[in-house]
């Protein structure tokens, strides 16, 4: 139940197309759905992120779309660039003691220019 | 502000060697964590820490122990290392204040067992 499943495990995406990644989860605790990007070497950085109580978030050319009854949320990158080629990884995580985040497997996303 | 430093940054030890990762934050935040990402398994916690002085098991925290006796530090000790601790740690920390504050993570340790 604590698991947070992602898809597909890699993506390669022409500049300009839109780029999609797929995560769903089981626990319906979970109240809090961060995307984190990393570059090679480097730490996840927090992206966006969403609560279960609207269904769409817009930062830029980044959103996450939300569906709470099917206990799904994707992240789509609109006019994707080379510079977004990095490593995105989906999560969650309940309020609470200590706040675990839970994350999923990971995406590697390269953007051909 | 240098956010999260983890100390050191590559490692290489032989099984059984004991050996302590050091994480230092400047940001005055309550919550520490310890990941280690493995390909293909994301980021599996290991243990955390709500506050100086305490600290709790995450997923995945057998051959590991830590501390954190100040609270900008944290530290994850292995006793003795296997090669199954090969990986990439990462410790990331975040504040109390709100539910939704990101997690703010180091730039890693790259550890091989040999």
């Amino acid at each position: 139940q604590q698991q947070v499943k992602q898809s597909p495990q890699s993506l390669i995406v022409q500049k300009g197309g839109i780029s999609i990644i797929n995560c769903a989860y089981e626990n319906t605790a979970f109240d809090y759905f961060p995307w984190y990007q990393q570059f090679p070497g480097k730490g996840p950085a927090l992206l966006i992120a969403i609560r279960p109580d609207v269904s769409e978030k817009k930062e830029g050319r980044f959103t996450i779309s939300f569906n709470k009854s099917a206990k799904q949320f994707s992240l789509h990158i609109m006019d994707s660039q080379p510079g977004d080629s990095a490593t995105y990884f989906c999560a969650a995580s309940r309020t609470g003691y200590g706040q675990n985040f839970v994350f999923g497997p990971g995406t590697r996303l390269s953007v051909l220019p | 502000n240098a956010g999260v430093t983890q100390t050191p940054k590559f490692r290489v030890l032989k099984t059984g060697q004991s050996m302590t990762l050091l994480c230092a934050q400047d940001m005055n935040h309550e919550y520490m964590y310890w990941y280690r990402q493995d390909p293909g398994m994301g980021l599996r916690l290991i243990h955390y820490s709500v506050g100086e002085g305490t600290t709790a098991k995450g997923e995945v925290p057998d051959g590991y122990n830590v501390s954190r006796l100040k609270k900008q530090n944290f530290l994850l000790g292995l006793e003795s290392a296997a090669p199954s601790q090969t990986s990439v740690y990462f410790c990331a920390s975040r504040p109390l204040s709100s539910y939704n504050s990101p997690l703010h993570f180091g730039n890693g340790t790259r550890l091989t067992v040999t």
